[in-house]
């Protein structure tokens, strides 16, 4: 089932711009994955953030979390065109099973 | 990271048939999963493939209508059967490999019933 909820739902942003997304759960967590989707595709791993992680980097991409917020979020920095995409956060409560929030869809405009 | 392939990408169906999607992982992995994405949602978990033995459901999901194999380590099937309109989805696996935390997904089968 879904635990995660996503704001904002939509996000236009200008090429160069940044872009924040939030996602909160419910329940305690082993980690938190982000993933990207183009167009109703297959899911592409983003990062994933464990428990005992506040913050991690991968290229443009930060990732914060909050375990006693239970919320994470997702900065996309110098944003382009080929970042127009779905979002989606997915909790791991230490059984590998993936509850997903519902998605922030982003959209770059050049 | 793992390779994922998924055979059909996409297919269209006539209701009260069946179609068996195939996911074949390019390496040995503990953890097989099949989600289903509806139109417009986010993904939601029906099942875990169990190798050499009966798959996990979750809850709204039933082997009837989801019967799934696993009869190694590499590859999975899910049949979706006696299908209606409302089945019209993506479907996708995902692998979680030994000693790792990431869940990597295959590209998807887009299905159709009409």
């Amino acid at each position: 089932s879904q635990q995660g909820e996503e704001d904002p739902q939509a996000l236009s942003i200008q090429e160069g711009e940044n872009a924040t997304m939030n996602c909160s759960y419910k329940t305690s967590i082993n980690n938190l994955q982000w993933y990207r989707q183009n167009s109703g595709r297959g899911l592409v791993h983003l990062i994933l953030i464990r428990s005992n992680e506040r913050e991690k980097h991968s290229g443009r991409l930060r990732v914060t979390l909050d375990t006693s917020k239970k919320s994470s979020s997702l900065l996309i920095t110098a944003s382009r065109a080929a970042d127009t995409a779905s979002y989606f956060c997915a909790t791991d409560a230490y059984d590998y099973k993936l509850s997903f929030g519902a998605g922030t869809t982003v959209t770059v405009r050049a | 990271s793992a390779v994922i392939s998924q055979k059909p990408s996409r297919d269209i169906c006539q209701r009260g048939t069946s179609l068996t999607i195939q996911c074949q992982v390019d390496s040995q992995v503990t953890m097989m999963f099949w989600y289903r994405q509806q139109p417009g949602q986010s993904l939601t978990l029906i099942a875990t493939a169990n190798q050499g033995s009966e798959a996990t459901y979750e809850s709204g999901f039933v082997i009837d209508k989801f019967p799934i194999s696993r009869p190694n380590l590499t590859f999975s099937t899910l049949t979706v059967s006696n299908m209606s309109p409302e089945d019209s989805s993506i479907y996708l696996c995902s692998v979680v490999a030994a000693s790792e935390e990431t869940q990597y997904f295959g590209p998807g089968t887009r299905l159709l019933v009409l």
